[in-house]
């Protein structure tokens, strides 16, 4: 199957720093991309999504960015306080019915 | 809206034991899908279903069965639970057209 691959399992950041989480995704056939943010003991609970006709999209302090040249994703998350803590997953979706998630990155936000 | 609901939240199995985990949503959504997450891992797709009487296989269905006879529930059973059966299993749903999927909370399942 597909694969979606995350360049760094654990990041650790300064509260009020900005944080970049990435995502590396192999099909260059996937059309629509989403960020989840999972805490613990919870389901993904969605942030934000991204198609491939574009490069960049904003939400409420978070920012997803598509290169399609090299088939990378990332969710820039500005401001970080302590509640953004939790484990961030990148999902790509290719056939319309089916979604391909990754490993996954821990955030941690350092008071 | 309660959203996805998922039941039981925890469950302790015997190996061969077999049980259904439960999932129901209120959302009126076509699609529904079923992920198990290994420790540290991401989600691994069981099952799918585009609509009611609809289901397909994902990545990993052996071992598991669905039915999908109404639009709000999906239901999965797990016939004889095997160790490697032992994980957290999510439900989602999403409405039709291109967008994100809702989750449940999951259903903790250890198979000893």
């Amino acid at each position: 199957g597909e694969s979606v691959g995350l360049h760094l399992p654990t990041l650790s950041v300064q509260e009020g720093d900005n944080s970049i989480i990435n995502c590396a995704y192999s099909n260059s056939a996937s059309d629509y991309f989403i960020w989840y943010k999972q805490e613990s003991g919870k389901g993904p609970q969605f942030i934000i999504d991204i198609r491939s006709n574009m490069d960049k999209r904003q939400g409420q302090r978070v920012t997803v960015l598509l290169n399609k040249t090299v088939k990378h994703l990332s969710l820039q998350i500005a401001a970080t306080q302590p509640g953004d803590s939790a484990v961030y997953f990148c999902a790509e979706n290719i056939s319309g019915n089916q979604f391909y998630f990754g490993t996954g990155t821990s955030l941690t936000v350092i008071p | 809206n309660a959203g996805v609901t998922q039941t039981p939240k925890f469950r302790i199995l015997k190996i061969g034991q077999s049980m259904t985990l439960q999932c129901t949503q209120d959302m009126n959504h076509n699609y529904m899908y079923w992920y198990r997450q290994d420790p540290g891992m991401g989600l691994k797709l069981i099952y799918y279903s585009v609509g009611a009487g609809i289901t397909d296989k994902g990545e990993v269905p052996n071992g598991y069965n669905v039915s999908r006879s109404t639009t709000e529930d999906f239901p999965l059973r797990l016939e004889l639970a095997a160790p490697s059966q032992t994980s957290v299993y999510f439900c989602a749903s999403r409405p039709q057209g291109l967008g994100p999927q809702h989750f449940g909370d999951g259903t903790r399942l250890s198979i000893l």
